[in-house]
């Protein structure tokens, strides 16, 4: 079956603009998470949703991220007021509760 | 805060070789632990979970997993140059495999041909 998908693959903003960022999940997984990963490091946890509710978004670095799943299936994640730090890969994974987390292929967001 | 440590590499190991990849984890209550394949420039692969004491083996692949010494290690055996990738070792809190992950950094591995 399909996979996790992510959109775009590619973001180029400058600093201060708003972005979104979309995951489409398996389908059937009631889990999504969005992780980011800089060069050289692991995913790093932002967020976990287990159905339309955030569970657990105690990763999220300040309130300028926030992120949305209003059916329980597509989940987008916002940057407001985006900074140079913020570049990185966004990765989104889904899975049933209580297993494994499977990844999709990345968001690369450059802000300049 | 919970911590997953690894050895960064890179590791270098002979075709048909076995390669062995270790982690520790600070948090003793962690229930769940992952094993990661990264190819460069691609998102982790999932390869091997383990959720008890011993070994869990899948093809070419085992998983060891020691809770009392707060140790996750993953062998390779009869190395192909396509192993050749980031190793990440991931783990999840008490809640259980609903975590988020915790990721180490990664361990480079390099198969010679």
């Amino acid at each position: 079956g399909a996979g996790v998908s992510q959109t775009p693959s590619n973001k180029v903003t400058e600093k201060g603009k708003y972005v979104e960022l979309r995951c489409d999940p398996i389908s059937g997984h009631t889990a999504l998470y969005w992780y980011r990963q800089s060069l050289g490091q692991g995913p790093e946890f932002l967020i976990y949703f287990q159905g339309t509710g955030a569970a657990d978004d105690s990763g999220l670095p300040n309130d300028r991220f926030f992120a949305v799943r209003p059916e329980g299936s597509v989940s987008t994640l916002k940057i407001q007021r985006t900074e140079r730090g913020d570049s990185a890969v966004y990765l989104c994974a889904s899975g049933r509760q209580g297993n494994e987390q499977f990844f999709g292929p990345g968001t690369r967001l450059t802000v300049l | 805060q919970k911590e997953v440590e690894q050895n960064s590499g890179p590791l270098s190991v002979p075709e048909g070789a076995i390669a062995s990849l270790n982690c520790t984890y600070s948090d003793r209550g962690s229930q769940s632990f992952f094993w990661y394949r990264q190819y460069s420039g691609k998102s982790p692969e999932l390869i091997m979970s383990i959720y008890s004491n011993g070994d869990k083996e899948d093809g070419r692949f085992t998983a060891q997993l020691n809770k009392a010494s707060q140790y996750v290690s993953l062998l390779i055996r009869d190395s192909q140059p396509s192993d050749s990738a980031t190793y990440l070792c991931a783990v999840t809190g008490r809640g259980g495999g609903a975590d988020g992950l915790t990721f180490g950094k990664g361990t480079h591995l390099i198969i010679q041909p």
